[in-house]
């Protein structure tokens, strides 16, 4: 079966310190994969995704980038966090753009 | 006009009651659809997922497609507590290279005992 790990599960960052979330799918070759953002009242926004290794297409301009060194490792960065980028952070995959996506569990950033 | 628009709620509703969630989208190149359901500080799990117009069944979800009017909508029977969460209807765009789901800002359900 097809798992997804996303890590860590919280974290809180100082105001112009670096980021780098992790998450890597397993069962599966060739995901689809995402990076979706969580804020209070405003549903999940997509804000990178990724066909294959070092395919990237960033949907919205913002404080973040995206890496895919692996198949199935997808890695969000920032070089100087702002406190805008608080929010809960998921990553998801799908098997191809037609059929459903998998999350995982998230990760809370609070940039103090 | 947002592309998906799912009022946030909250709803609150007694134990047994029939909960009517819906969503509207004015894309119609939406093709698939789908219902997300959240738990506080956790991913979305999905729910159901469902391509044609019409009903689509499983347990107590029922998950209702009107492609005619962009109407989706989530039925849950005989609610429990334990279906309290955010919902979320996702809709996917079937052609070209849009492989992104498009998600409602998702409906806070409270079901008390």
């Amino acid at each position: 079966s097809q798992t997804i790990h996303q890590w860590p599960a919280t974290l809180v960052q100082p105001v112009g310190s670096p980021l780098s979330l992790e998450c890597t799918v397993e069962g599966t070759s060739n995901p689809n994969l995402y990076w979706y953002r969580q804020a209070a009242g405003r549903g999940l926004q997509l804000l990178f995704y990724s066909v294959g290794i070092g395919q990237i297409s960033s949907e919205v301009p913002q404080n973040l980038s995206a890496s895919r060194p692996q198949d199935r490792q997808f890695i969000l960065s920032s070089k100087k966090l702002l406190l805008s980028d608080s929010g809960f952070y998921l990553c998801a995959w799908n098997r191809q753009r037609n059929t459903e996506a998998f999350f995982g569990q998230g990760t809370r950033l609070t940039v103090v | 006009q947002k592309e998906v628009e799912q009022d946030p709620g909250p709803l609150s509703v007694p134990e047994g009651a029939i909960v009517s969630l819906n969503c509207t989208y004015s894309n119609s190149a939406f093709q698939y659809f789908m219902w997300y359901r959240q738990y506080s500080r956790k991913g979305p799990e999905l729910l159901m997922y469902t391509y044609s117009s019409g009903n689509k069944e499983d347990g107590r979800f029922t998950a209702q497609v009107d492609k005619s009017s962009k109407y989706i909508s989530l039925f849950i029977r005989d609610s429990q507590p334990s279906d309290s969460a955010t919902y979320l209807c996702a809709l996917l765009n079937s052609g070209g290279s849009n492989y992104k789901l498009t998600f409602g800002k998702g409906t806070l359900l409270t079901v008390n005992p």
